[in-house]
């Protein structure tokens, strides 16, 4: 079975310009999740979709907003992008809240 | 606020000794922990689970204990090897039937197993 994959690996981008992720997760897992990685600050996590619908937020501003396609696919936008913004973007699929989530390799997102 | 903390950044352990990484957490709806264990440039990997109804699991060389009302885990690795070298999550989640069900992680523990 094949893993969950994101694209693309690493991406640069300048202030102000906005950025669509990409997520194809495990098959037969209905939830993704997407969690942003900066050094100290662990795993953040920004929101997860289950059948399309966003399920949970965590506490990002707006610029940041995703969607879930009727395959599971998914999708992260950040727009009016920050130097802040750099970091590893990681996408996670599970069965259902509270198994084992599967994580893509990242998106390695630079912000100049 | 941090609701999963790790207080050690890093860690180096001996080959062959035991490896001790603790975690504690703040939302006493938390149910359920998980440990994964990233390496650089691959995306984090689960690596052992507990439920809130346990005090310990327990899979080949990892050990999980959860001190509930202590609002503290720790994970065991016996003996260490080099392999395990690696940065180190704790994570928590509730129950789907309550609104704490979102996965929080903790910042990670840095394991650095010495031959």
């Amino acid at each position: 079975k094949a893993g969950v994959t994101q694209t693309p690996r690493y991406l640069i981008k300048t202030r102000g310009q906005q950025v669509t992720l990409s997520c194809s997760p495990i098959s037969g897992h209905r939830s993704v999740s997407w969690y942003q990685q900066t050094p100290g600050q662990g795993l953040q996590f920004l929101f997860e979709y289950f059948s399309e619908t966003q399920r949970n937020k965590g506490n990002f501003p707006g610029r940041f907003s995703g969607r879930q396609f009727s395959n599971s696919r998914s999708e992260m936008n950040v727009s009016t992008l920050e130097l802040g913004d750099s970091a590893l973007y990681l996408c996670a699929s599970s069965q259902g809240w509270g198994n084992e989530q599967f994580f893509g390799p990242g998106t390695r997102l630079t912000v100049l | 606020d941090q609701q999963v903390k790790q207080n050690s950044p890093s860690l180096s352990v001996q080959e062959g000794r035991i490896s001790i990484l603790n975690c504690d957490y703040t939302n006493s709806m938390f149910d359920y922990f998980l440990w994964y264990k990233k390496y650089p440039a691959e995306g984090p990997t689960f690596l052992i689970s507990i439920s809130s109804i346990k005090d310990k699991n327990e899979d080949g060389r990892f050990t999980v204990f959860l001190n509930k009302s202590a609002k503290h885990l720790s994970l065991h690795i016996v003996p260490s090897q080099p392999g395990d070298s690696a940065v180190y999550f704790c994570a928590a989640s509730g129950d789907r039937k309550t609104s704490y069900d979102k996965v929080i992680f903790g910042p990670g523990t840095s394991l650095s197993v010495i031959p």
